[in-house]
């Protein structure tokens, strides 16, 4: 039962750098989302998806896109890092239904952009 | 547009100190919930309650209290008997009525404490 799992844990980019966070749940769960933690900010959306192959725009999409290609796998790209993309970066899951309960989360990427 | 202020930025206390976390937020939506999280210092996200708007009773689990009061629009999160291990960054999330269930996030209220 690994839950979400969030790949690389840790990362160091240079400006220009393109790479790819990936998450992984085996919960079946229908949505996924993507945030990112910045000091003094609490967690921001950055985009997140309904469904295998549907994505949306969350708060703070700007230099990031997304794939849902399967549905227990969400990929964050960065196509071309920037500075102000540091920042932990944490991938979430749920069910359908708030009912049921609250989040799941990946224990986070740490990514730097040097 | 949705908000959750967390106004206090850090707390310290004492170990066996009752503690009292402010969580105030902002919504239009009729129907809602509301979450609290624990962040330790191994940095991963642990949920600790989720609220309906409907659902106005206050609630235990153990040392922890929630008092969710929709005259106030206030969610407060209270450990009474605080111990060293309850040392984490504490968040109010706030999920709007899309059923999507995107979260806002308060900014974070740091407890610390110490024995």
């Amino acid at each position: 039962n690994a839950g979400v799992t969030q790949t690389p844990k840790f990362r160091v980019l240079k400006t220009g750098q393109s790479m790819t966070l990936l998450c992984a749940q085996d919960m079946n769960h229908e949505y996924m989302y993507w945030y990112r933690q910045d000091p003094g900010m609490g967690l921001r959306l950055i985009h997140y998806s309904v469904g295998e192959g549907t994505t949306a725009k969350g708060e703070v999409p700007d230099g990031y896109n997304v794939s849902r290609l399967k549905k227990q796998n969400f990929l964050l790209g960065l196509e071309s890092a920037a500075p102000s993309q540091t920042s932990v970066y944490f991938c979430a899951s749920s069910y359908p239904s708030a009912g049921l309960g609250g989040y799941t989360f990946g224990s986070g990427t740490r990514l730097t952009v040097v | 547009a949705q908000k959750v202020t967390q106004a206090q930025t850090e707390i310290s206390v004492v170990e066996k100190e009752d503690v009292t976390l402010d969580c105030v937020y902002e919504t239009r939506d009729t129907t809602y919930y509301l979450f609290w999280y624990k962040q330790p210092p191994s940095g991963e996200l642990v949920f600790l309650i989720r609220r309906n708007s409907f659902d106005e009773q206050n609630e235990i689990s153990g040392r922890y209290s929630w008092n969710f009061q929709k005259s106030t629009s206030s969610f407060n999160f209270t450990i009474t008997a605080s111990q060293v291990v309850d040392s984490a960054v504490y968040f109010c999330a706030l999920s709007d009525n899309t059923g999507f269930q995107k979260l806002v996030f308060g900014t974070g209220t740091r407890l610390l404490v110490s024995p």
